[in-house]
């Protein structure tokens, strides 16, 4: 009955890899953000989609690719991996693209060796 | 600069004290919501306050907020050990498809 769930938990790779971490939410929001926390804790917004279209993109290097396939999946690709990528990838959900309560993930800890 | 900042940074306590974490914050907002994020784990909301209110309660919890000074306390009573944990205030600007904007968070620990 896991609210917002995120995979995988831990990822580890190499500098230059591709990778994607994927994102469900099973409240029937219609809004999914992806929000990146590095190591002293600040978190910051990185994408938003609401009803599978964009509506926040902040300012995020092109290597890093949202996809939402439908509403209830926001899903993160990240091309060419860097050292700075390393920090927590959390997925988060709320009703509607207004600023109410949102529901986060459990965290994705990306380590880029 | 980041919308909200908390403080303090850091705060130690014994079970059954009461702790205030304040957020301050620059520019008009719609909202400000506290969350609590426990060590590993995801962010949990714990309340939410509009510009229009001044004071919520939740259980233990209290906010507070000042559009006049743009600030915003949080007060829990009464702490228990399973307090401990980083809480992140967060303000929401005016508008459509507005953003939260997250302060750095102030960790709590709770001695028992």
């Amino acid at each position: 009955d896991t609210a917002v769930s995120q995979t995988p938990k831990y990822l580890v790779t190499q500098m230059g890899n591709d990778k994607s971490i994927k994102c469900e939410q099973n409240l029937g929001h219609d809004t999914m953000y992806w929000y990146k926390q590095d190591s002293k804790k600040f978190l910051k917004i990185m994408f938003s989609y609401n009803n599978k279209e964009l509506i926040i993109n902040e300012t995020v290097p092109n290597r890093f690719s949202p996809k939402s396939p439908d509403k209830a999946h926001l899903n993160l690709h990240i091309n060419s991996l860097e050292l700075g990528d390393s920090a927590v990838y959390f997925c988060a959900s709320s009703q509607g693209p207004s600023p109410n309560e949102q529901f986060f993930g459990p965290g994705t800890r990306l380590t880029v060796l | 600069s980041q919308q909200g900042e908390e403080d303090p940074q850091a705060l130690s306590i014994q079970e059954g004290e009461n702790a205030t974490m304040n957020c301050s914050y620059k520019t008009s907002i719609n909202n400000l919501q506290w969350y609590r994020q426990n060590s590993g784990r995801g962010l949990v909301h714990l309340i939410l306050i509009r510009s229009n209110e001044r004071e919520k309660h939740s259980g233990r919890l209290r906010v507070t907020l000042d559009t006049s000074k743009k600030s915003s306390s949080l007060l829990i009573t009464a702490s228990r050990a399973a307090d401990t944990a980083s809480y992140f205030c967060a303000t929401a600007l005016t508008g459509a498809n507005s953003k939260l904007t997250f302060g750095k968070g102030i960790t709590l620990s709770v001695r028992p």
